[in-house]
């Protein structure tokens, strides 16, 4: 069954800090990959995605990945974060049919200053 | 560019009532989805679409419907609430070929 492990409910990070979330899926196919950010009362919004191709990808407000498929992870990471880094974080995984997605359960990221 | 809209933002409703949740985006997009986001359970698929004119279940459909009124509108419909059906409520939709997904900003839906 396709599923996805986000190990770390909360972490808290000192302002300029790196930042590494984790992220384990389970899928039968190759999977496409995804990382979004939720700020409080907002919607989901795209982070990064990885399809095929190389296996660092990169995404908006200065985030990355790294798809290991000998790990089934693909974790988020960001060098220096930033105060209104602070959010909620998500990783999904689909199929290239697009009918279908999983979500974790999500890592809440506080960031002190 | 409004993308994805959903009505409404928030709603209270009293066990068996029933009500419908409304979406639509301007993206031209074939697939739309519906999600609940619960406490510790992340975002849960309930209902999709693939295309106009057809939907499928998710991960927790019971209790729910829906109806894919056209290419731009997809609604979530409660027969008759309860309150495990608290929760905040997303839409989505996607491109197939994108495989990326835009959210609506939600609604959030109380049950007493």
């Amino acid at each position: 069954a396709q599923s996805v492990t986000q190990p770390d409910i909360h972490i808290t990070v000192s302002e300029g800090a790196s930042l590494e979330l984790r992220c384990n899926y389970s899928y039968g196919a190759t999977p496409y990959l995804f990382w979004y950010v939720q700020s409080p009362g907002q919607g989901l919004q795209l982070l990064l995605k990885y399809f095929s191709g190389d296996t660092l990808v990169q995404g908006i407000k200065g985030f990355e990945a790294e798809f290991k498929r000998s790990q089934s992870s693909f974790n988020l990471r960001k060098p220096s974060v930033h105060w209104s880094d602070a959010a909620e974080y998500f990783c999904a995984v689909g199929a290239n049919t697009g009918n279908q997605f999983y979500f974790g359960t999500g890592t809440s990221l506080t960031v002190i200053p | 560019n409004a993308g994805v809209t959903q009505t409404p933002k928030f709603q209270v409703l009293k066990t068996g009532q029933s009500m419908t949740l409304q979406c639509a985006q301007d993206m031209n997009h074939n697939s739309m989805y519906w999600y609940r986001q619960d406490p510790g359970m992340g975002l849960r698929l309930i209902y999709y679409s693939a295309s106009e004119g057809t939907t499928d279940k998710g991960e927790v459909p019971n209790g729910y419907n829906v109806s894919r009124l056209n290419k731009r509108e997809f609604s979530l419909r409660l027969e008759s609430a309860a309150p495990s059906q608290t929760s905040v409520y997303f839409c989505a939709s996607s491109e197939i070929a994108s495989n990326i997904q835009y959210f609506g900003a939600g609604t959030r839906l109380s049950v007493l």
